[in-house]
Parts: C-alpha cells; sequence; structure tokens
C-alpha cells in the first residue's frame, strides 16, 4: 500500500498571502496519477486537481498542482476567505487508492 | 446536473447491520464505476469499495473484506452498500463517489453529501 504523508498538518496564513502544501508518497506514483481535494467542515470533499496539475472544472486557476515521482505540492497563489479548509491529496496508480491525512489551512 | 444523495446511516449495535443507499441523478449507475469512500470522526479519508461500470467486478478494502457488500440497482439508478458484523471502528459518515471510470483505483467526483453510521452499544 503507498502511503501518503501530507505537511504541515496545520498551515496558519492570511488572505491574500500564498499557501504551499506538500505531499510525500512512500512509492513512485507513476503516471501522474495523483489528486488533490478540499473539504470544509461538514461538507463533501471537493475535487480541486487531478492528474498531478489538471484543474478540475470550475476550479479557479489561483489553485495549482505540480511534482513527480515521491514528491507533490499544491500551492493556492493568492488565498480567499473561502479557500481556509483542510486539503487531501490521493494517489489512483493501483488498489487500494490512499489519501493523505490531510493539511488544515487556517486563517491567522 | 450530476448529483449523488445517500440515506441509511443511523445508530447500530457492535456486530449488526445496515444498508446504506445512494440515489444518483444526472446520469445513470449502470454505465459507470462507482464507490464507497468513509471518513471516522475528526479523521481523514478511507477508501472502502467500488464496483465497475459493468457490475460484474468489485472490490474492498482489507478492513470491510468479507463483512460489506457494494451493489446497485439499476433500475432504481441507486447503489447500495451492505454492511454485516458492523465493528466500533466501522463509525464514520460514508460518502458515495463516481471514481473517473477505473473502479480499481480512480480519482473521485462527484461526491455525495454523506451519511452518518454510529457503531456503538
Amino acid at each position: 500500500e503507498i502511503v501518503l504523508t501530507q505537511s504541515p498538518a496545520t498551515l496558519s496564513l492570511s488572505p491574500g498571502e500564498r499557501a504551499t502544501l506538500s505531499c510525500g508518497a512512500s512509492q513512485t506514483i507513476s503516471n501522474n496519477y495523483l489528486a488533490w481535494y478540499q473539504q470544509k467542515p461538514g461538507l463533501a470533499p471537493r475535487l480541486l486537481i487531478y492528474d498531478v496539475f489538471k484543474r478540475a472544472t470550475g476550479i479557479p486557476d489561483r489553485f495549482s498542482g505540480s511534482g513527480s515521482g515521491t514528491d507533490f505540492t499544491l500551492t493556492i497563489s493568492r488565498l480567499e476567505p473561502e479557500d481556509f479548509a483542510v486539503y487531501y491529496c490521493q494517489h489512483y496508480v493501483t488498489s487500494p487508492s490512499t489519501f493523505g491525512q490531510g493539511t488544515k489551512v487556517e486563517i491567522k | 446536473e450530476v448529483q449523488l444523495l445517500e440515506s441509511g446511516g443511523g445508530l447500530v449495535q457492535p456486530g449488526g447491520s445496515l444498508r446504506l443507499s445512494c440515489a444518483a441523478s444526472g446520469f445513470t449507475v449502470s454505465s459507470k464505476a462507482m464507490s464507497w469512500v468513509r471518513q471516522a470522526p475528526g479523521k481523514g479519508l478511507e477508501w472502502v469499495s467500488s464496483i465497475s461500470d459493468s457490475g460484474d467486478r468489485t472490490n474492498y478494502a482489507d478492513s470491510v473484506k468479507g463483512r460489506f457488500t457494494i451493489s446497485r440497482d439499476n433500475s432504481k439508478n441507486t447503489l447500495y452498500l451492505q454492511m454485516n458484523s458492523l465493528r466500533v471502528e466501522d463509525t464514520a459518515v460514508y460518502f458515495c463517489a463516481k471514481p473517473h471510470w477505473n473502479y480499481w483505483a480512480d480519482w473521485f467526483d462527484p461526491w455525495g453529501q454523506g451519511t452518518l453510521v454510529t457503531v456503538s452499544s
């Protein structure tokens, strides 16, 4: 099973600042099979990014994904008030598909 | 608009059973792979089970294998998760989600709003 480790656990930032979230994999993620989700309290996760860097429909371009191999990054260029949430990475290289433990982006 | 609506959650004793439903609208479940993903209170996401677009192949996490069964009723456009021999550690919000295309492993979009299952005596 591929283990995904996200860092930091919590990121305290102000609106307008840049957020950089990391996701490390225990094995190489082939074919760019990595996605990112945003989850707000009491709601379902929302797909942001798939295949490492492809934005899902309707996702603003302040969200971007990058990385390869075992190291991946989600960047939010300028935080908007609605971006404060928990973010998860997920691999889909093989079964079981697994998720990272999440990074909470909170208002400083 | 594609939507998924789960139901069937509730409080059940350890060892008990529960069946979750996920009603789809905006697409037909008979032609799509479908999945269940759960989230224990205050915890992260865990993939639980998936069914192929043809319906003849299923896949389960080791933690639920032999206890949970995924199925669908094409006439009702509904996905199910039959959960037997429930354990305290199965307590979670269960989300229905659509894999992009591959039931074996894929990204998920959209997701339902979730239904809470609580296993407690």
